[in-house]
C-alpha cells in the first residue's frame, strides 16, 4: 500500500451542505475501488464500493463517482452531518494480488 | 456477522521491548493484512497472507518484525526489539478475494 504526507487535505463544509471529496487514483488496470470512513482512534470503515464498470454508485447519503479516463473519483455526502467529521480514503484494489493502494485521505471538518 | 476483533487496543513499552498483537479476522476471509499507520498517513501494508501462506511482506521490516498465521485464521505480529519510530496503530484487514475488505480497530503502539 501507499502512504501519504503528513499533512492532510482539509475540506471544511457547513452542517447540512453537501460535501465532494476528491481522489486521484494510479492503476490504470484496478477494477475495484473503495471509500473509507477513519475517525479518530478507529480503523477504516467501509462506506461505498464501485467496480470498474459502473461510472456511479449510490449509497444512503453517499454517491460515488468514477471517471477512468482521468482515472479520478469522488465521494458526495448529502445533506452533511456533525458525524461525518473524520479522515476520509480512497482505495483501488490491484487485481494481481487484493493489495488495496491508498489514495490521498481528506480530513472533513463540519462547521456547525 | 462479527467483525476483525484486534487485541490489545493499547500498548506502551520502552525501546529495545518486544511486543505482540493478535487479529482474529471475519470468519471465512481466507487474505488477512497486518497495516501500520502513522498518524496523518494511511495504512501501509505490512504483510499479506492467503490462508496460511504469505502473499507480500516486502515492506515487512523483517530484522524486528514477524508474523505468523499457523492455522490460516488467527495472526500474531511481533515487534522485536522496538524502537520509536514503531510508534503507530497497527491495524489488521481480512478480506474475501479482495472484497468485503474490513479493518479491525487496530492496536495503539507508543515506544518510549
Amino acid at each position: 500500500g501507499e502512504s501519504v504526507g503528513l499533512h492532510l487535505p482539509t475540506l471544511s463544509v457547513q452542517e447540512g451542505d453537501n460535501s465532494i471529496i476528491n481522489c486521484a487514483y494510479s492503476n490504470s488496470a484496478s477494477d475495484y475501488f473503495i471509500w473509507y470512513k477513519q475517525e479518530s482512534g478507529k480503523g477504516p470503515q467501509f462506506i461505498i464500493d464501485i467496480r470498474s464498470n459502473m461510472d456511479k454508485r449510490q449509497g444512503q447519503r453517499v454517491t460515488v463517482l468514477l471517471n477512468k479516463t482521468v482515472k479520478h473519483l469522488s465521494l458526495q455526502i448529502a445533506a452533511t452531518q456533525p458525524g461525518d467529521s473524520a479522515v476520509y480514503f480512497c482505495a483501488e484494489v490491484t487485481p494481481s494480488n487484493y493489495q488495496l493502494i491508498w489514495g490521498a485521505g481528506t480530513k472533513l471538518i463540519i462547521k456547525p | 456477522e462479527a467483525g476483525v476483533a484486534q487485541s490489545p487496543r493499547y500498548k506502551i513499552i520502552e525501546k529495545r521491548q518486544s511486543v505482540a498483537f493478535w487479529c482474529n479476522p471475519i470468519s471465512g476471509h481466507a487474505t488477512l493484512y497486518w497495516y501500520q499507520q502513522i498518524l496523518g498517513q494511511g495504512p501501509k501494508l505490512l504483510i499479506q497472507f492467503q490462508n496460511n501462506g504469505v502473499v507480500d511482506d516486502s515492506q515487512l521490516p523483517k530484522d524486528r518484525f514477524s508474523a505468523e498465521r499457523l492455522k490460516g485464521v488467527d495472526s500474531t505480529l511481533k515487534i522485536q526489539p522496538a524502537k520509536l519510530e514503531d510508534s503507530a496503530v497497527y491495524l489488521c484487514a481480512s478480506s474475501l478475494a479482495g472484497y468485503g475488505y474490513t479493518f479491525g480497530s487496530g492496536t495503539r503502539l507508543t515506544v518510549v
